[in-house]
């Protein structure tokens, strides 16, 4: 089956620590991108890639940081430098071409600071 | 900036109603409109997308229409179901630079058996 896998779907912080997040995707699309939602609200960007070794901040990427060394990876790394870490993080991938540019997202990880 | 703005921000109905969600934004440069639709603690899945050259889209009972000139969407959901029960989230792409989607706050539904 053909989709995005983020992983894992919940996950415990402490204060200053690091954590990362996994996000797959085997679609073959170039593009892929980081939401933060908090509650009640929309999707906010983080990072997004349109290519590999290549990535731009979001709206709100102070405190995160990524890495996009394969085509089908793009993990998010929320660094002890994000205050307020506890969210809903989506992940979505989608096609640079013209024809198809539908985003496709994954089920989310929800981190809660402990 | 783009700001996506959805009206209303909850709607209650009776199984078996016609409705309709609305969904405006402030840049008419987009490249595209998706709906999307999301259940309490799930991620995303997409509803129907919109390229900013075409006027609507429909897929069952569902119809989306996009009037780019004025910065405006709505979402035609035809005899309504509980099983329609979720959040409904708009989001448009810049036809220019940066694709990534700039979404709304989302459409809190619930359909009452």
């Amino acid at each position: 089956d053909g989709g995005i896998t983020q992983s894992p779907k919940y996950l415990f912080r402490k204060e200053g620590q690091n954590v990362t997040l996994s996000c797959e995707q085997n679609l073959n699309h170039d593009a892929m991108y980081w939401y933060r939602q908090d509650p009640g609200q929309g999707l906010r960007l983080i990072y997004y890639s349109q290519i590999v070794n290549d990535f731009q901040k979001g709206d709100i990427a102070e405190g995160y940081s990524v890495s996009r060394e394969k085509k089908e990876s793009f993990p998010l790394t929320v660094t002890s430098a994000q205050k307020n870490p506890t969210a809903f993080y989506l992940c979505a991938s989608s096609s640079k071409t013209a024809a198809n540019t539908e985003a496709f997202f994954g089920q989310g990880t929800r981190l809660t600071v402990v | 900036k783009q700001e996506v703005t959805q009206i209303p921000a909850a709607l209650s109905v009776p199984e078996g109603e016609n409705l309709v969600l609305n969904c405006s934004f402030t840049d008419s440069a987009i490249y595209n409109l998706q709906w999307f639709r999301q259940d309490p603690g799930k991620g995303l899945t997409s509803l129907l997308l919109i390229q900013s050259s075409q006027r609507e889209q429909t897929s069952g009972r569902l119809n989306a229409s996009l009037d780019k000139s004025s910065g405006r969407s709505t979402l035609y959901i035809a005899a309504s179901q509980p099983g329609d029960s979720a959040t409904y989230l708009c989001a448009v792409s810049r036809d220019t630079g940066r694709r990534a989607l700039t979404f709304g706050s989302g459409t809190r539904l619930q359909v009452q058996p």
